[in-house]
């Protein structure tokens, strides 16, 4: 199996680009999600999603934008690259259900924006 | 919202000590989970152990163990004769049973384990 699996690995951009970050997961889980991991400020959730079609956003969200066309994919749009924007990403999923998921995370995409 | 802090930020011991990760939580929830999570130098993140807020037993996994006090609202993380490869930075992660979508990390701890 491979998980959950993220595209690109390492990414420059200038100021003011756009990009998306891919994320896709083969094991059928219902919750997706993206994380920012930030020096001395843990992961902080961007967006989620319960299921496709469903999408909300979470603690950080404002520059980024999400979709879930499918229960596989979960794209992580970024429309006007900005310097505090650069980061390390991590999408995750879980099995949805009524107790606390444990995520499966990603490998991490690494942004730089200049 | 709900708040989890580890005041470590980084942690150096010798190989074969044992050391402690602090992890404080707050939540306004009767219904909570508590999770650690390990990232290792090659940058994923590996998913340790989950507990609920009605099961208060401490958990031991070979030489991981994990003491959960609701009284003071800690979970915390000991590694017994530490190893090389224990290095990491350790996170500390709570969710709620109202709002589980919405899992809230520590800043992390990185322990760094010298031969």
């Amino acid at each position: 199996n491979a998980g959950v699996t993220q595209t690109p690995k390492f990414q420059v951009l200038k100021t003011g680009q756009s990009m998306t970050l891919q994320c896709a997961q083969d094991m059928n889980h219902e919750y997706m999600s993206w994380y920012r991991q930030d020096p001395g400020m843990g992961l902080r959730l961007i967006h989620y999603s319960v299921g496709a079609g469903i999408t909300d956003q979470g603690e950080v969200p404002n520059g980024y934008n999400v979709s879930r066309s499918t229960t596989e994919d979960f794209p992580l749009r970024l429309l006007s690259a900005a310097p505090s924007q650069t980061s390390v990403y991590f999408c995750a999923s879980s099995v949805l259900r009524s107790g606390a998921n444990v995520l499966t995370f990603g490998a991490g995409s690494r942004l730089t924006v200049l | 919202a709900q708040k989890v802090t580890q005041a470590q930020t980084e942690i150096s011991v010798v190989e074969k000590e044992d050391v402690t990760l602090d992890c404080v939580y707050e939540t306004r929830d009767t219904t909570y989970y508590l999770f650690w999570y390990k990232q290792p130098p090659s940058g994923e993140l590996v998913f340790l152990i989950r507990r609920n807020s009605f099961d208060e037993q401490n958990e031991i996994s070979g030489r991981y163990s994990w003491n959960f006090q609701k009284s003071t609202s800690s979970f915390n993380f000991t590694i017994t004769a530490s190893q090389v490869v224990d290095s990491a930075v350790y996170f500390c992660a709570l969710s709620e049973a109202g709002n589980n979508n919405d899992m809230r990390f520590g800043a992390g701890t990185r322990l760094t384990v010298k031969p």
